[in-house]
C-alpha cells in the first residue's frame, strides 16, 4: 500500500513565524504535490514537483516556497505566516506516468 | 480551465439504501479519480477511472469519457460511508487534479 505521511496533524503558529510542513512518501513516486483546502474554495494546488530539485508553481503559490532535496520528501515552507494561511494542507504523490494521486492525512494549520 | 460539477451537493440516506453520485466535466481528461474524505479530513482513494467501469465491494464507478461524466454507485449504504465524496480530474499535461465541490453524504442508522 502507498503511504504518504505528513509531519503534523495539527499545528498552531503565530503571525510572522516561519513554518515548515513536511511530507514523505514510501512508494518511489516521481510526482509530489501540495494542496490547500478551504471551505467554499475547495482544494487548490500550491506547488508541484516532478523530480528532485524540480518544482512548478500551482494556482496559489504566493507566500509559499517548497523544497525537494530527496525523492521521498517534499517540504512546504511558509516564509512569514499570515492569518489568511490558516487552512488544511494536503500532500499527495503519484507515479510520473499514471498520475493516480495518493494523499496524506493532512495538516490543519492555524495562524494566530 | 476545466470545470467539474458534482451532484447532488447533499444527500441523506437511511442505512441500507443505494445511491448514485454524478460528476460532469467540461473537457476531455487524462485521469479521473473518486475520493472519500473522512471526518478527520483524509482523502481516501476509491477509484482511478479515466474510462470504463470498476467495482470494489459495495462501490462501483463508471466513466463515459466521450460524454464527459462519471458516476459513483454506493449500494447497501452504511453509517461509515458518511463524509464528502470528491471527483477530481487531470486535464492535458497539467498533472494537478481539479476537484469538484463534492457531495456530502450522511447515512443515518
Amino acid at each position: 500500500d502507498v503511504k504518504v505521511t505528513q509531519s503534523s496533524r495539527y499545528l498552531v503558529k503565530r503571525t510572522g513565524e516561519k513554518v515548515f510542513l513536511e511530507c514523505v512518501q514510501d512508494m518511489d513516486h516521481e510526482n509530489m504535490f501540495w494542496y490547500r483546502q478551504d471551505p467554499g474554495l475547495g482544494l487548490r494546488l500550491i506547488y508541484f514537483s516532478y523530480d528532485v530539485k524540480m518544482k512548478e508553481k500551482g494556482d496559489i503559490p504566493e507566500g509559499y516556497s517548497v523544497s525537494r532535496e530527496k525523492k521521498e520528501r517534499f517540504s512546504l515552507i511558509l516564509e512569514s505566516a499570515s492569518t489568511n494561511q490558516t487552512s488544511m494542507y494536503l500532500c499527495a504523490s503519484s507515479l510520473l506516468l499514471s498520475n493516480e494521486q495518493f494523499f496524506g492525512p493532512g495538516t490543519r494549520l492555524t495562524v494566530l | 480551465g476545466i470545470q467539474v460539477e458534482q451532484s447532488p451537493p447533499d444527500l441523506i440516506l437511511q442505512e441500507g439504501a443505494n445511491s448514485t453520485l454524478r460528476c460532469n466535466f467540461s473537457d476531455s481528461v487524462n485521469n479521473l479519480q473518486w475520493f472519500h474524505q473522512n471526518p478527520w479530513g483524509q482523502l481516501i482513494n476509491l477509484f482511478y477511472i479515466p474510462s470504463g467501469t470498476k467495482q470494489n465491494g459495495r462501490l462501483s464507478a463508471t466513466t463515459v469519457a466521450t460524454e464527459r461524466y462519471s458516476l459513483l454507485y454506493i449500494s447497501s449504504s452504511q453509517t461509515t460511508d458518511s463524509g464528502v465524496y470528491f471527483c477530481a480530474v487531470e486535464r492535458g499535461g497539467r498533472r494537478a487534479l481539479t476537484f469538484g465541490s463534492g457531495t456530502r453524504l450522511q447515512v443515518q442508522p
